[in-house]
């Protein structure tokens, strides 16, 4: 089955420590885009990428940081300089056709804690 | 910013029964898309209506959008308990772009 897959499903991370969230799509599709969902919130946008070797910050980058060295994978890492990175992480792709914002399918999220 | 904004927050109603939810914006869309996330699970896409558009439907969902108003409005006729879940309308970030800029949600719980 087609579809994004996140890992791990929860994940600690220790005082002054870098983490990695992974991302993995099987769809074929060139967008990927990563967002933070804190509790009765809606979805921000931290970082997304239109195309391999390349990504743009989203409204909340500071803090993170990600590579797109291949189109299935889209990690995004949590640096010890985000001071509160508790919160909900979600991968979404979509296709692209040129045309303004597309059906995005999301992974099942992670979930960030600090111990 | 140009976030869609949900109303109600919470949405409380029994089976059987339709229930509505209500997004606006503030500034021109392409298109507007709402979204389904299950407690804890990642968003599923439910609809996507384009500006030109006035109502759509996809099942027992029906949306519709005034861009006059600049809002929408998702009706899920004939409820289950399994329609129970937080629901999200999506905009573009501007004419062109490929970001999507969420709302805050509609908690939706349906009483068997």
């Amino acid at each position: 089955d087609g579809g994004i897959t996140q890992s791990p499903k929860y994940l600690f991370r220790k005082e002054g420590q870098n983490v990695t969230l992974s991302c993995e799509q099987n769809l074929n599709h060139d967008a990927m885009y990563w967002y933070r969902q804190d509790p009765g919130q809606g979805l921000r946008l931290i970082y997304y990428s239109q195309i391999v070797n390349d990504f743009q910050k989203g409204d909340i980058a500071e803090g993170y940081s990600v590579s797109r060295e291949k189109k299935e994978s889209f990690p995004l890492t949590v640096t010890s300089a985000q001071k509160n990175p508790t919160a909900f992480y979600l991968c979404a792709s979509s296709t692209r056709n040129g045309w303004g914002n597309q059906p995005q399918h999301f992974g099942d999220g992670t979930r960030l804690s600090i111990l | 910013s140009q976030q869609g904004e949900e109303d109600p927050q919470a949405l409380s109603i029994q089976e059987g029964e339709n229930a509505t939810m209500n997004c606006s914006y503030k500034t021109s869309i392409n298109n507007l898309q709402w979204y389904r996330q299950n407690s804890g699970r990642g968003l599923v896409h439910l609809i996507l209506i384009r500006s030109n558009e006035r109502e759509k439907h996809s099942g027992r969902l029906r949306v519709t959008l005034d861009t006059s108003k600049k809002s929408s409005s998702l009706l899920i006729t004939a409820s289950r308990a399994a329609d129970t879940a937080s629901y999200f309308c999506a905009t573009d970030a501007g004419r062109g772009s490929e970001k999507l800029v969420f709302g805050k949600g509609t908690k939706l719980t349906v009483n068997p």
